[in-house]
Parts: C-alpha cells; structure tokens; sequence
C-alpha cells in the first residue's frame, strides 16, 4: 500500500530566504507526483506535476524534483516571499491506476517571516 | 483555465439529514473526485467515478453515497448525516486523454453536522 510521507510537518523561514520541502513514496510504482498549495480554509491549487519519466519541473521560483528510485521528490522554492505562507502538499498517483485516484502527504505548514 | 465548482462553501445540517454536495467541471473530464480532509489525517478518497453513471468506491465510503448523471455534474449524497461527517469536502477532476492527467481541485465545502 502507497503510503506518502511529508517532513517537516511545519517550517518557518525569514523572507528572502531558499527553501526545500520533502516528500517521500513507498512504492515506487508511480505514474506521477503532483505538488499543491493550500491556503487555510480553502480547496488546493495545482503548482507543479511531474510524471515518472521526468526528473523535473519548473515554474517560476518553483522546482520540483523526482527521484522514483529512491522513493523521493523536494519542492525548491527560490527567494521565499510571505505570499508564500501557505499549506504544500504532494500526491502521487499509482501506475496501476485505481481511476486516477491520489495519495496525499499530510503536508508541510510553511510560514515566512517579512 | 479549469474550473471546479463546488456548491456551497459553508453548510451547516442536523444529524439525520440527508445533505447533497454537488461539484461541477467545465472541461469535459471523464474522471471526478469526492474526497475529505480532517486534521491530522489528511486527504481521503471517497468516491471516484471514472465516467457517466460509473462510480467506485475509495478509502472510506461508509455513509456516502454518490451520483453522476452528466459528465459535468459529480454529486456526494450523505444518506443520514451524523457529526463525525463534519469535515471539509473537495472535489476534484481530470482527463484521460494524453500523458498529462493533472487533477484539479474545487474550493471545498466546509460542513457541519450539529
């Protein structure tokens, strides 16, 4: 069973400064990982989504890294900003595929500091 | 751009109701999404329906129902609403045509069972 783990479960950073988040995945099985952003009380938004061919993904100060061998992605968020304060979430979506269905990570609570 | 609707952001019910959620996507997406979200536990998959009038079940159906009569339209029916149903919902879609099978969330619904 796919279980999906986020460290850490929240970070706290001053403005300005470059941060990783992790993400890691039991079975390496995957068709692809996807990363979201969540603001509290709301619904998620897409940020990036890597298949199981690729290695990365960019999207503006956003990179988002896969490693399926090793059961592991990172989100890089370059020159943080508090508009970044927010909820990031990764999920991964099984090979043998279940209709699409996601794998969610319990999150990582980020908060930067002006 | 994709949009998921949601129905209600904030409905509040009595145990026993009956409550009606219902979602809709603009995209023309085969598959959509029923899942909820409770501190501490993260993201569970409801119900999942890969087309019209198909459906399957996920992680924790017990108390739910569902319905999809359009392509557009993916319904979350709680036959006999009770408080350990009060939670935040959201709804999810995506294609299945091409490689890219990104899935978009809706804004969630916030219900309370009292």
């Amino acid at each position: 069973k796919q279980e999906v783990t986020q460290i850490p479960a929240a970070l706290s950073v001053p403005e300005g400064e470059n941060l990783v988040l992790n993400c890691s995945f039991t079975d390496s099985a995957i068709y692809n990982l996807q990363w979201f952003r969540q603001d509290p009380g709301k619904g998620l938004t897409s940020l990036l989504l890597i298949q199981s061919s690729q290695r990365e993904q960019t999207s503006g100060r956003l990179n988002a890294s896969l490693d399926k061998s090793s059961g592991r992605s990172t989100l890089y968020i370059a020159a943080s900003q508090p508009g970044d304060s927010a909820t990031y979430l990764c999920a991964v979506g099984g090979l043998y595929n279940q209709g699409g269905k996601l794998i969610f990570g319990q999150g990582t609570e980020l908060s930067v500091k002006p | 751009d994709v949009k998921v609707t949601q129905s209600s952001r904030y409905l509040v019910k009595r145990t026993g109701e009956k409550v009606f959620l219902e979602c809709v996507q603009d995209m023309d997406h085969e598959n959509m999404f029923w899942y909820r979200q409770d501190p501490g536990l993260g993201l569970r998959l409801i119900y999942f329906s890969y087309d019209v009038k198909m459906k399957e079940k996920g992680d924790i159906p017990e108390g739910y129902s569902v319905s999809r009569e359009k392509k557009e339209r993916f319904s979350l029916i709680l036959e006999s609403a009770s408080t350990n149903q009060t939670s935040m919902y959201l709804c999810a879609s995506r294609t299945t045509g091409g490689a890219i099978r990104e899935q978009y969330f809706g804004p969630g619904t916030r219900l309370t069972v009292t």
